[in-house]
């Protein structure tokens, strides 16, 4: 069974400035994807990054990019000059790649607040 | 292209009550998700439907939870009788080929359920 951990439970950032969350994982699978999600109180998880684990290229998408260390099981979010829009739930994922189930198993998440 | 449908958005019952959510995927998509989100944690995966037969369901609490996919299109998820500890955002999420799983499939905003 995989397990994901994210330690940080609620963390803040002035607007425009650099965060880092964390996250770690915990896995006997060779051949995975993780993923960011964004929930913000609308509740509706939204996609921000995923990182094929095959790849050893950081993802990156605009402002947000990862930081995925494959032996050491981390795989953390950097978001660059912070928004009052990123204010949110960010939740760290994993999904066994292959077969026909594709289970999502998510951290507990990180509470971002982006501070004016 | 219409996102997730999910119903009702709210809901408060009292213990020992039955209750019903309903959720209308994205169309065309073969496959269906039901996580529970309980407060303070990440989604988990409670079932998992391709078109309308059963991929995962080994996190479903079967002595009280049921849910079904008639015609592979929209599911309802039940819970007969529901206990305190059923509180949670219940989300709905779908996705058609290979390529959308991998990217992240597509939630809907959930339904809060409070148990009384």
């Amino acid at each position: 069974a995989q397990t994901v951990t994210q330690s940080q439970p609620e963390m803040s950032v002035q607007e425009a400035e650099t965060v880092t969350l964390s996250c770690t994982y915990d896995t006997s699978e060779s051949n995975y994807y993780l993923f960011w999600y964004k929930q913000p109180p609308s509740r509706q998880m939204i996609l921000v990054i995923r990182q094929e684990a095959y790849k050893q290229q950081n993802a990156t998408e605009n402002r947000f990019s990862v930081n995925f260390q494959k032996a050491a099981k981390s795989f953390s979010l950097k978001i660059s000059d912070s928004q009052l829009g990123d204010t949110a739930m960010y939740f760290c994922a994993f999904m066994r790649r292959g077969g026909s189930n594709y289970k999502l198993t998510f951290g507990k998440g990180t509470l971002l607040t982006v501070n004016p | 292209e219409a996102g997730v449908a999910q119903s009702p958005r709210y809901k408060i019952i009292e213990k020992r009550q039955s209750v019903a959510f309903w959720c209308n995927p994205i169309s065309g998509h073969a496959t269906l998700y039901w996580y529970q989100q309980i407060l303070g944690q990440g989604p988990k995966l409670l079932i998992q439907f391709q078109n309308n037969g059963v991929v995962d369901d080994s996190q479903l609490p079967k002595d009280r939870f049921s849910a079904e996919r008639l015609k592979g299109v929209d599911s309802t998820l039940k819970i007969q009788p529901a206990k305190l500890e059923d509180s949670a955002v219940y989300l709905c999420a779908s996705s058609q080929t290979e390529w959308e799983v991998n990217y992240g499939y597509t939630f809907g905003s959930g339904t809060r359920l409070t148990v009384v």
